[in-house]
């Protein structure tokens, strides 16, 4: 049973673009967990999210954001029109239920 | 609201010191609290988990412990090692229907040969 998995591990954008981080749970998970840890800051909680319903987006930027987790594929992550202040890791973690959760190894976004 | 502070931010230790790592939080009523380590630039570990039910868990050269009514933990690591270096970070999941953690902003820890 892989891990959970997110790619790309590493993800630069200019001003503007978007970054879209994809997040595939581990097999038999279905509620995924959202994470951004910025620079010299701790971790945040951004959203939490079962098979195609948003449960809890209270930690997500008003603007720009939007995360998914639909019946068939990986979660997704999207920023659009992404700026300096967005260059984090951001982490997934996927669970069976609501229990431990199990982390992905992150995706590091740099915006230039 | 929850916070999650560990003290000290930045620890360094001569190799083979026993040493503890602290985490406070403000609000007892927590449904888990878990130690993790980081790496620079790497990903996150699950270290212990101990429910707000248990005192404490022990894994390997590792113990933490829980204090509920307090609103502390402690994670002790025995005979510290080079390898042992990394970022401790300290989360709890409060009672409630989303387990969402709250983070502490770890401890650094650098354990010297």
């Amino acid at each position: 049973n892989a891990g959970v998995m997110q790619n790309p591990r590493h993800l630069v954008r200019r001003r503007g673009q978007e970054a879209r981080l994809r997040c595939s749970p581990m097999k038999g998970h279905s509620h995924v967990y959202w994470y951004r840890q910025l620079p010299e800051e701790g971790l945040k909680f951004m959203v939490y999210l079962q098979k195609e319903n948003i449960i809890d987006e209270s930690g997500m930027p008003k603007e720009r954001f939007s995360a998914e987790f639909p019946k068939e594929g990986p979660s997704i992550l999207r920023i659009q029109q992404v700026v300096r202040g967005d260059s984090a890791a951001y982490f997934c973690a996927s669970s069976p239920k609501q229990e431990t959760a199990f982390f992905g190894q992150g995706t590091r976004l740099t915006v230039v | 609201k929850q916070e999650v502070t560990q003290i000290p931010a930045a620890l360094s230790v001569p190799e083979g010191e026993n040493l503890v790592l602290n985490c406070s939080f403000t609000d007892s009523a927590i449904y888990n609290l878990q130690w993790f380590r980081q790496d620079p630039g790497k990903g996150l570990t699950s270290l212990l988990l101990i429910q707000s039910s248990q005192r404490e868990q022990t894994s390997g050269r590792l113990n933490a412990s829980l204090d509920k009514s307090s609103g502390r933990s402690t994670l002790y690591i025995a005979a510290s090692q080079p390898g042992d270096s990394a970022t401790y970070l300290c989360a709890v999941i409060n009672a409630g229907n989303n387990r969402k953690l709250i983070w502490g902003l770890g401890t650094s820890l650098a354990v010297n040969p």
